[in-house]
């Protein structure tokens, strides 16, 4: 049984578009992330949740904006993609929130790309 | 500037052979995590260390938390080719900030 799985793995489209990221995690974790890995490989948190409540923003453009339906689901929204968004993104999950030794669980990631 | 640096950030060697990888920070830390990511898949989890001076062994690989928690380095034995991918340290605790990285690459 995949722990958190993502769609699509991969996503290309023009500039201007709008485009959506599902992830679904199965684990019955309270906190879910997005997080953007840009080309050089650095991985940086965007969002996270805790039962649904946003709890992190990290100054991430208005034009993404996450919606979690219920506590297993993060999705990610895409308004007027822009070439600097090519990257992969990669949803994650924990028990709970704020507990350093927690561990993250990733899915396999989706990559964009803006043409 | 990154508040953990790794080094090297590519190493490539042969299958066999024993590396070390360093993550180093000017910031205390109460805990800190390794994560290996293979190619087009998501990081894993390897450890998480929390004490100073703390050893942690995970069958070839040995993590190292430094004495003033401040940095921690990861030593492979006898390196195999499932040992390639992408090696990252963490700390945090609300969210995760993630080292540079090192590129490992091991040739058979």
């Amino acid at each position: 049984d995949t722990a958190v799985s993502q769609t699509p793995k991969y996503l290309v489209t023009q500039m201007g578009n709008d485009k959506s990221i599902k992830c679904e995690q199965n684990l019955g974790h309270d906190t879910m992330y997005w997080y953007k890995q840009d080309s050089k490989k650095f991985l940086k948190i965007m969002f996270s949740y805790n039962n649904k409540e946003l709890i992190i923003n990290e100054t991430v453009p208005n034009r993404f904006s996450p919606k979690s339906p219920d506590k297993a689901h993060l999705n990610l929204h895409i308004n007027s993609l822009e070439l600097g968004d090519s990257a992969v993104y990669f949803c994650a999950s924990s028990p709970r929130l704020a507990v350093q030794t927690d561990t993250q669980y990733f899915g396999p990631g989706t990559r964009l790309t803006v043409l | 500037t990154q508040l953990l640096e790794q080094s090297p950030q590519f190493l490539s060697i042969q299958e066999g052979e024993n590396l070390t990888v360093y993550c180093n920070s000017s910031s205390v830390f109460s805990s800190l995590q390794w994560y290996r990511q293979e190619p087009g898949e998501g990081p894993v989890l390897l450890v998480t260390v929390v004490t100073g001076g703390e050893v942690k062994k995970l069958k070839r690989l040995t993590f190292q938390f430094g004495d003033a928690r401040k940095d921690s380095s990861l030593h492979i034995t006898a390196a195999q080719p499932g040992d390639t991918g992408l090696y990252l340290c963490a700390f945090g605790n609300e969210k995760l900030t993630f080292g540079t990285g090192t590129r490992l690459t091991i040739i058979p």
